[in-house]
């Protein structure tokens, strides 16, 4: 089955514990993002990579890292996650051009204490 | 600034009726634009792409207009069903190349 997988999908932690979230797509996708998404602001975007070892910010990438070393893993990094860091993630993936939509991963909540 | 605004952020309606939710949008040239729904913690899924040179796009009950003039896509669900309740998310290409924005979507409540 064509999908994007997160991990965990539930995570409570405390202010400066780094943490990794994990994302894989199995589709052979070129585009990989990063989304968080929050009350009556929708979702934004962290960072989004063109394939691999090619990574760009988003809107809001203070504080967060990521890295593309193959085409199917794009991890989320907080080195030292604060409470305005809590939120609801989603990893997303498509071909570059041709695919006609994102498809979503089932998302990570977040919570950091 | 750029900006995506989706009309409103619940939109009520009766069974059995058409549901139209707006998506506009200000300094963006889109070359197309996307509707997802998505429910309550799980991700958004894809329903429709319509793209800058097409007026009109369909999917089963499912219809999307796109006015680059208005700036303005409107997307509308007909025979409307409890199971139709969601939040539908429009999205846009800032650059051709698939480096889509969200608007904060509109929660769709249909009432049997």
């Amino acid at each position: 089955e064509a999908q994007v997988t997160q991990n965990p999908r539930y995570l409570i932690t405390v202010t400066g514990k780094k943490l990794t979230v994990t994302c894989s797509q199995n589709m052979n996708h070129e585009y990989m993002s990063w989304y968080r998404q929050d009350p009556g602001l929708g979702l934004r975007q962290i960072y989004y990579s063109m394939n691999v070892e090619v990574t760009d910010k988003g809107d809001v990438p203070e504080g967060y890292k990521v890295s593309r070393k193959e085409k199917r893993n794009f991890p989320l990094i907080l080195e030292s996650p604060s409470p305005n860091q809590t939120s609801l993630y989603f990893c997303a993936s498509s071909q570059i051009l041709g695919q006609p939509g994102y498809t979503f991963g089932s998302g990570t909540r977040l919570t950091v204490v | 600034s750029q900006k995506i605004e989706q009309n409103s952020e619940a939109l009520n309606i009766q069974e059995g009726k058409t549901a139209t939710l707006t998506c506009n949008y200000t300094n963006y040239s889109p070359a197309y634009l996307q509707w997802y729904r998505q429910d309550p913690g799980r991700g958004p899924v894809f329903l429709l792409l319509i793209r800058e040179n097409e007026k009109e796009k369909r999917k089963e009950r499912l219809k999307v207009t796109f006015d680059t003039t208005l700036k303005q896509s409107l997307f509308h669900i007909t025979a409307s069903q409890p199971a139709d309740s969601a939040t539908y998310l429009c999205a846009l290409d800032l650059d051709n190349n698939n480096d889509m924005r969200f608007g904060a979507g509109t929660r769709l409540t249909v009432k049997p």
